[in-house]
């Protein structure tokens, strides 16, 4: 069965600081992976996928993800952070055939401070 | 792109009454649509799937006689939360496989039951 792990719950940064948010998987093909921004009482808002090809996946608001398979890690970074990317942020993944749903890991908090 | 409209955005409903979640694919077919649940502050958890024409297939825990799903059209899912109580106050969100994006995700509704 398909499982995302992620390690930290609540992450705080500075403003202008980088930012890795850690996720880690378990699936035995190959995976389609996903980051999720979700702001306080909103949905979900999709940053970036991996389906296949490139393993350095660039998404939107200035995120990128790196798949690596050796390490069943699928982590999101990004440069410099702004106040206005406080949120909580999931990384999920699914199949890659198929009817099957995704998988979501527990979540990530990130708080940014001045 | 895919688009799954989700209605109504939040609803409050009296505790005993039922309440009806629609899901609809706007410009493609959803043979299959994925029911979530999230409780505040707290991950996304599947609570079912339903297939056009056939019954859904509920995860355990999940009370199928409580959470009735309808998947009468490759178009139209809906969930109804039949005897609402408080504790069923929650972010319900579905989700479909699209052609091209993978996940299509609907906007969300935010039951509160008094």
């Amino acid at each position: 069965a398909q499982s995302v792990t992620q390690p930290d719950i609540h992450i705080t940064v500075s403003e202008g600081a980088s930012l890795e948010l850690r996720c880690n998987y378990s699936y035995g093909a190959t995976p389609y992976l996903f980051w999720y921004v979700q702001s306080p009482g909103q949905g979900l808002q999709l940053l970036l996928k991996y389906f296949s090809g490139d393993t350095l996946v660039q998404g939107i608001k200035g995120f990128e993800a790196e798949f690596k398979r050796s390490q069943s890690s699928f982590n999101l970074r990004k440069p410099s952070v702004h106040w206005s990317d406080a949120a909580e942020y999931f990384c999920a993944v699914g199949q890659n055939s198929g009817n099957t749903p995704l998988v979501f890991g527990k979540g990530t908090r990130l708080s940014v401070i001045a | 792109g895919a688009v799954v409209s989700q209605h109504p955005s939040w609803v409050i409903c009296k505790s005993g009454t039922s309440v009806k979640i629609e899901c609809r694919s706007l410009d493609f077919q959803a043979t299959t649509m994925f029911w979530y649940r999230q409780f505040p502050k707290q991950s996304l958890m599947l609570m079912a799937t339903s297939n056009e024409g056939s019954k859904a297939t509920y995860e355990q825990g999940v009370e199928k006689d409580k959470f009735l799903i309808n998947h009468a059209s490759l178009t139209l899912s809906t969930l109804t939360v039949t005897s609402a109580h408080p504790e069923d106050s929650s972010f319900y969100i579905c989700s479909a496989r699209d052609p091209q994006y993978g996940y299509t995700f609907g906007s969300g509704t935010r039951l509160t039951v008094v």
